[in-house]
């Protein structure tokens, strides 16, 4: 069982360029989520899948796009790559919206993609 | 605005003491509170979770309270063990945005022999 895989693990791009991280799930969960983490601090909400078809803004949605079109994978697009765009990228996934009873909400992480731009 | 804040970025603690690692938050519509563990090069992972209707949880040297009137919850780890050293995170969610998940920036727990 895979769990959660990032393609790729490591990238740097030139300002301007464009990218997609590979997201790809194989635990039939519904919910998916990108986070970045920036050094020091915690992991941003970018954007967030409650499944195929259906997605959403997160706390800091500018600069990049998803789609989802299946239930397994959630790419996240970055357009005209930034240096504030230098950091490592989270995709996670879980089975229902986080709560309770345990076992349903917990997210569980990729092994994140280091990305930077310069 | 920083809805769920982690004022100590690091701590060390002898090992086989208690290690407790604190998160206060904003946001009183929160009702769904986890600490996640995290090793370098890997992606975070659950550790625990409390829900707003309890004031502590226990999973084996893991332990979770929670203080809603002071807007306050803590991680306490008994007795602390070199594999514990990690950067935890806290994180919390409302009901009315159930598919968003707020973290805090993290705490390094390193622990010493």
């Amino acid at each position: 069982n895979a769990g959660v895989t990032q393609t790729p693990k490591f990238r740097i791009l030139k300002i301007g360029q464009s990218m997609t991280l590979q997201c790809a799930q194989d635990m039939n969960h519904n919910y998916m989520y990108w986070y970045r983490q920036d050094p020091g601090m915690g992991l941003k909400l970018i954007y967030y899948s409650v499944g195929a078809g259906i997605t959403d803004k997160g706390e800091v949605p500018n600069g990049y796009n998803v789609s989802r079109s299946t239930t397994e994978d959630f790419p996240l697009r970055l357009e005209l790559a930034a240096p504030s765009q230098t950091s490592v990228y989270f995709c996670a996934s879980s089975y229902s919206r986080p709560g309770p009873p345990r076992g349903t909400g917990e997210l569980f992480f990729g092994e994140g993609s280091r990305l930077t731009v310069l | 605005d920083q809805q769920v804040k982690q004022n100590s970025p690091s701590l060390s603690v002898q090992e086989g003491r208690i290690s407790i690692l604190n998160c206060d938050y904003t946001n009183s519509m929160f009702d769904y509170f986890l600490w996640y563990k995290k090793y370098p090069a890997e992606g975070p992972t659950f550790l625990i979770s409390i829900s707003s209707i309890k004031d502590k949880n226990e999973d084996g040297r893991f332990t979770v309270f929670l203080n809603k009137s002071a807007k306050h919850l803590s991680l306490h780890i008994v007795p602390s063990q070199p594999g514990d050293s990690a950067v935890y995170f806290c994180a919390a969610s409302e009901d009315s945005s159930a598919s968003k998940i707020i973290f805090g920036s993290g705490t390094r727990l390193s622990i010493r022999p």
